[in-house]
């Protein structure tokens, strides 16, 4: 089977734009999450969707949001770019048995001048 | 409040020796704990789960143990290989849903 893969992998936004990064799944596996890799905060959940529903959510301002297809595909959105939003974000997808079980894409590394 | 702690920034041992790993969490909700390792710009790779009503799981030369009294959990890697260098991060959920809480990681060094 082939991997998640992550849609760009690298970007560069200016402060006050928005983003949209993608996110494809595991064939087969329905759930989605989302984490933010920074070197101060480590890896920190966003949200999980599973069946275009969202089930889970992080503590993250309402500036990050995210949706998914009736296909699992996934997609989050940051408005009004920050300096501080610089960072790896990861996408994991996982299958019903074991949601638990996430593997992660290789990520976008989103880079805010 | 950090919820899975990781309190050893770094390791180093020496090829064929073992690498011991350690996790401390506080959330008695937790009943799910893995262990990924992650190498530079690329996504974390699961090694290996232990859901709470086991004590012990093995999978090849990894073996994840859980002290729950302790809120403890620690990864085994036997003989360790200089491949398995990376940053180890624990993670931790509570029930069975995708909602993965992490360790700040540990930096493995294995040399040769």
């Amino acid at each position: 089977k082939a991997g998640v893969t992550q849609t760009p992998r690298y970007l560069i936004k200016t402060r006050g734009q928005q983003v949209t990064l993608s996110c494809s799944p595991i064939s087969g596996h329905r759930s989605v999450s989302w984490y933010q890799q920074t070197p101060g905060q480590g890896l920190q959940f966003l949200f999980e969707y599973f069946s275009e529903t969202q089930r889970n959510k992080g503590n993250f301002p309402g500036r990050f949001s995210g949706r998914q297809f009736s296909n699992s595909r996934s997609e989050m959105n940051v408005s009004t770019l920050e300096l501080g939003d610089s960072a790896l974000y990861l996408c994991a997808s996982s299958g019903n048995f074991r949601p638990y079980e996430q593997y992660f894409g290789p990520g976008t590394r989103l880079t805010v001048t | 409040d950090q919820q899975v702690k990781q309190n050893s920034p770094s390791l180093s041992v020496q090829e064929g020796r073992i690498s011991i790993l350690n996790c401390d969490y506080t959330n008695s909700m937790f009943d799910y704990f893995l262990w990924y390792k992650k190498y530079p710009a690329e996504g974390p790779t699961f090694l290996i789960s232990i859901s709470s009503i086991k004590d012990k799981n093995e999978d090849g030369r990894f073996t994840v143990f859980l002290n729950k009294s302790a809120k403890h959990l620690s990864l085994h890697i036997v003989p360790s290989q200089p491949g398995d260098s990376a940053v180890y991060f624990c993670a931790a959920t509570a029930g069975n849903t995708g909602k993965l809480i992490f360790g700040q990681g540990t930096t493995l060094q294995v040399k040769p």
